[in-house]
């Protein structure tokens, strides 16, 4: 079975702090797809980035960098200089090859980040 | 404007009300989800639509009960609600049921069953 695990359920930071999300997964797949989305206080999810199993490249845009590990199951997102705008609760979420086109999203808990001025 | 609109934002209703939830998507997806996320857990998927037919339902209750009327168009209809109900409800569509396939989320419907 699917499962994504986000240890962090709150974090707070001074501004311009470097800070780290974590999220773990088990899948028995080796077809996977991995994302991380962002709800701000609005209510709405926004999609930050995708991952498939295949490709291990770190990758960073902008202030955000992610960092996935097949070694260690984990696909973790770091924000650099973090800002109050980054407020928000962050999911990392897996989504697994179903065959038919049967997409499950599987969510973690979330991490709640506050970043304070 | 997040390209997908729910309605209401916010609901207060009692146990005995009948209530729908409505999303709309301006994307041009072929499938629309709904999810619940409470307090202190995770979203949990409750129902998925692709093309207008449901293909997924989650064990949800039968006094949750969704229509899709078209591929743009996703009600969530309440009737009998309890307290533990309470939640917000995310609309979510994608380009299609794909696993690799980003999801786009409305703003929710934060209901109050009282």
């Amino acid at each position: 079975a699917q499962k994504v695990t986000q240890a962090q359920t709150e974090i707070s930071v001074v501004e311009k702090e470097d800070v780290t999300l974590d999220c773990v997964y088990e899948t028995r797949d080796t077809t996977y797809y991995l994302f991380w989305y962002k709800q701000p206080p609005s209510g709405e999810l926004v999609f930050l980035i995708r991952r498939n199993s295949f490709d291990e490249q770190n990758e960073i845009s902008g202030r955000y960098s992610w960092n996935f590990q097949k070694s260690t199951s984990s696909f973790n997102f770091t924000i650099t200089a973090s800002q109050v705008v980054d407020s928000a609760v962050y999911f990392c979420a897996l989504s697994e090859a179903r065959g038919g086109g049967s997409e499950k999203l599987v969510f973690g808990k979330g991490t709640k980040l506050t970043v304070n001025p | 404007e997040t390209g997908v609109t729910q309605t209401p934002r916010h609901l207060v209703m009692g146990m005995t009300n009948k209530k729908s939830l409505k999303c709309e998507q301006h994307l041009g997806h072929n499938a629309m989800y709904w999810y619940k996320q409470s307090a202190k857990k995770p979203l949990e998927l409750m129902f998925v639509y692709s093309l207008e037919e449901r293909v997924e339902n989650n064990s949800v209750p039968s006094r949750f009960s969704p229509e899709c009327p078209n591929s743009s168009h996703l009600f969530l209809h309440l009737h009998t609600l309890q307290p533990e109900d309470s939640a917000l409800y995310l609309c979510a569509s994608s380009h299609t049921l794909l696993y690799n396939t980003e999801a786009f989320f409305g703003q929710g419907t934060r209901l109050t069953v009282v």
